[in-house]
């Protein structure tokens, strides 16, 4: 199905290592990418492809892939890494899919 | 640098139709697909669908058919997009974005269009 699931919100304390999933079928087929999004601003793209950061993105943040299924990891997640986070990609007919979202707040 | 400047907040009753502009700057315009993608007022993020500027191909998505139009004006690095017979659930933040290389990893966003659509 063209479908990208994400879990709604996930929580991760100061400094440790966090990992947000996407998961669909498209997966399998093509990478996806990630966005943050802040409140009032427009998403950021911080990994895309295989694990491609754009100038600017802290190494902090990588991705994987496995099967349907792709994450993001923050490695030492920091106070300014709460945001909403979107995986996207795109189906077989080339219809870009994002996923739901997943709220992650830093405790 | 590259940037993409889009029109100003727009209201529109219900029934009408909005037509948002998106200005690229800092990028040969003709290179990478213009995509347009929305945000309903605390949801995710959708997608509405993309123009080649080079040709002018578009390609829309399914719930959109019939009701959006992409065009794009070359000589002034600008693209649109039409949204006609407004509903209240078309209200939403609009944005245009591109690659700069891949199809589908959203490198440069504009600034957002927001569009209210009220009686």
């Amino acid at each position: 199905s063209s479908e990208l699931t994400q879990d709604p919100a996930v929580s991760v304390a100061l400094g440790q290592t966090v990992r947000i999933t996407c998961q669909g079928d498209s997966l399998r087929s093509h990478y996806a990418s990630w966005y943050l999004q802040k409140p009032g601003q427009a998403p950021v793209l911080v990994i895309y492809g295989k694990n491609n950061r754009p100038s600017g993105i802290p190494d902090r943040f990588s991705g994987s892939s496995s099967g349907d299924t792709a994450s993001l990891t923050i490695t030492g997640a920091q106070a300014e890494d709460e945001a909403d986070y979107y995986c996207n990609s795109r189906d077989s007919s080339d219809n870009v899919i994002f996923g739901g979202g997943t709220k992650l707040t830093v405790l | 640098q590259v940037q993409l400047v889009q029109s100003g907040t727009e209201v529109k009753k219900p029934g009408a139709s909005v037509k948002v502009s998106c200005k690229a700057s800092g990028y040969t315009f003709t290179g990478y697909y213009m995509h347009w993608v929305r945000q309903a007022p605390g949801q995710g993020l959708e997608w509405m669908g993309r123009i080649n500027p080079n040709s002018g191909d578009t390609k829309y998505a399914q719930k959109f058919q019939g009701r959006v139009t992409m065009t794009r004006d070359t000589s002034i690095t600008t693209a649109y997009m039409e949204l006609s017979r407004l509903r209240s659930d078309d209200t939403a933040v609009y944005y245009c974005a591109t690659s700069g290389g891949g199809y589908d990893n959203f490198a440069y966003w504009g600034q957002g269009t927001l569009v209210t659509v009220s009686s």
